[in-house]
């Protein structure tokens, strides 16, 4: 069965950095485009960035871009989220979710992981 | 940058009655919409994609419609386990957008 499974989260301090993890099983990951996708305490969702099958294409959100980093290893079935410069507006529940698969239309992020908590605090 | 839009932010509903949830698109997405429902303490659950195709292991009861920039999730019957909040989410464009959410509460 898919599986998804966030690690990496925890505290930090405003201004720090924070690399989150997902790992992927259950599935052919190379052939899925992968997303990351967060939620602030008692607030609704919010798309943070994704990366195509194969890594070569990746869009951020506006309040991400230039601070934070996605990419992936298919060789280990992870996908990665470098966060810098973080500040308290980035705490959240941080979820990777898979999107479309490779040469097939998109139709939502169908299986989602259990979520890290990012913390952001002096 | 496309903003979506749901309406209302709360609907109170008792068991078995129908509901009706609203979400439109600040330009037109085709049927580029999910729907989702999450659970307190929850990820998220793909419900509805391409705006009326019901995801794999979603009851009947849920159907989508709409295209364009209006679109509407109803659950037919509610279940005491249909209480919960529901997202709509555009994937035509980038950014994803989703909307703020509709909380569905027993009435």
């Amino acid at each position: 069965q898919v599986q998804l499974v966030e690690s990496g989260g925890g505290v930090v301090q405003p201004g720090r950095s924070l690399r989150l993890t997902c790992a992927a099983s259950g599935f052919t990951f190379t052939n899925y485009a992968m997303h990351w996708v967060r939620q602030a305490p008692g607030k609704g969702l919010e798309w943070v960035a994704d990366t195509s099958y194969d890594g070569t294409n990746k869009n951020y959100a506006d309040s991400v871009k230039g601070r934070f980093t996605i990419s992936r290893d298919n060789s280990k079935k992870t996908l990665y989220l470098q966060m810098n410069s973080l500040s308290s507006d980035d705490t959240a529940v941080y979820y990777c979710t898979r999107g479309a698969a490779v040469y097939a239309i998109e139709e939502g992020f169908d299986f989602w992981g259990q979520g890290t908590l990012v913390t952001v605090s002096s | 940058e496309i903003v979506m839009t749901q309406s209302p932010a709360t609907l109170s509903v008792s068991p078995g009655e129908r509901a009706t949830l609203s979400c439109w698109a600040s330009q037109s997405i085709g049927i580029n919409l999910a729907w989702y429902q999450q659970k307190p303490g929850q990820a998220p659950r793909l419900l509805i994609y391409g705006a009326s195709t019901r995801a794999t292991g979603i009851p009947a009861r849920f159907g989508g419609s709409g295209s364009g920039t209006e679109f509407t999730l109803t659950i037919s019957s509610l279940q005491s386990e249909d209480f919960a909040v529901y997202y709509c989410q555009q994937y035509n464009d980038w950014p994803r957008a989703f909307g703020q959410g509709t909380k569905v509460e027993i009435k």
